[in-house]
């Protein structure tokens, strides 16, 4: 089956630091790329939609210049948060959509990154 | 607007029983539906979904929802929760001419012994 992998499932960074965080599809070539983020105990939050080879698509008030999303082959796409502050800390989740899963609007999901900012 | 709603942002119900998690969509367009499941600290792990034909779908861990058109809901059901049916689930729902995935609020799942 699809699977997408997602590291680092954790992240405690200082403020005002970078992170970067990789999604990828590990047996499939995944044509869009989506990354979501979670609070605690509320659902998932579209911030962005990325196809390869194009720039991401952000969803209304998701600052593009702070989570800077790059989709630059099939299969890896990655996010990365510049000058990390503590209120971007949160549960990331990217979803993977392509191959043979996407005639039956297949998504895959990563297992997700916790990042801290302190 | 395009939308999915969960009723019922926690439900409790004891080891055997039935679970009922209820999701409600929005849409103009035909709506391809999800059911999702997070455990702690994890992805998210698909169940079921409905993209076109039977309406009944059966997933994994014996869940199963039926698409209802004209009540626009996609409730899931599974005849006899066990303990480790215990997580949150998500309702998602996709749409042909956007192919996002939007979430519904999610509901917590609590398995009495």
């Amino acid at each position: 089956g699809a699977v997408v992998s997602q590291h680092p499932s954790r992240v405690i960074c200082k403020s005002g630091t970078s992170v970067k965080i990789e999604c990828r599809s590990l047996d499939f070539q995944a044509t869009t790329m989506f990354w979501y983020r979670q609070f605690p105990k509320q659902s998932l939050m579209l911030m962005a939609t990325s196809n390869e080879g194009s720039k991401a698509t952000y969803e209304q008030g998701v600052e593009k210049d702070k989570f800077l999303i790059n989709h630059a082959s099939l299969t890896l796409s990655t996010l990365t948060v510049t000058s990390a502050h503590p209120e971007d800390s949160s549960f990331y989740i990217c979803s993977a959509r392509g191959g043979p899963l996407s005639v039956n609007y297949g998504y895959t999901f990563g297992s997700g990154t916790r990042l801290t900012v302190v | 607007a395009q939308s999915v709603t969960q009723l019922g942002s926690h439900v409790s119900v004891s080891e055997g029983a039935l679970v009922l998690l209820r999701c409600n969509y929005s849409s103009s367009v035909p709506p391809y539906l999800f059911w999702y499941v997070q455990y702690p600290n994890q992805g998210l792990q698909l169940l079921l979904k409905y993209t076109t034909g039977a309406t009944l779908v059966k997933g994994i861990n014996g869940f199963e929802a039926e698409f209802k058109k004209s009540e626009t809901s996609f409730h899931l059901t599974k005849p006899s929760a066990h303990m480790s049916d215990a997580a949150e689930y998500f309702c998602a729902v996709t749409f042909s001419n956007t192919g996002k995935l939007i979430f519904g609020q999610g509901t917590t799942l609590q398995v009495k012994p």
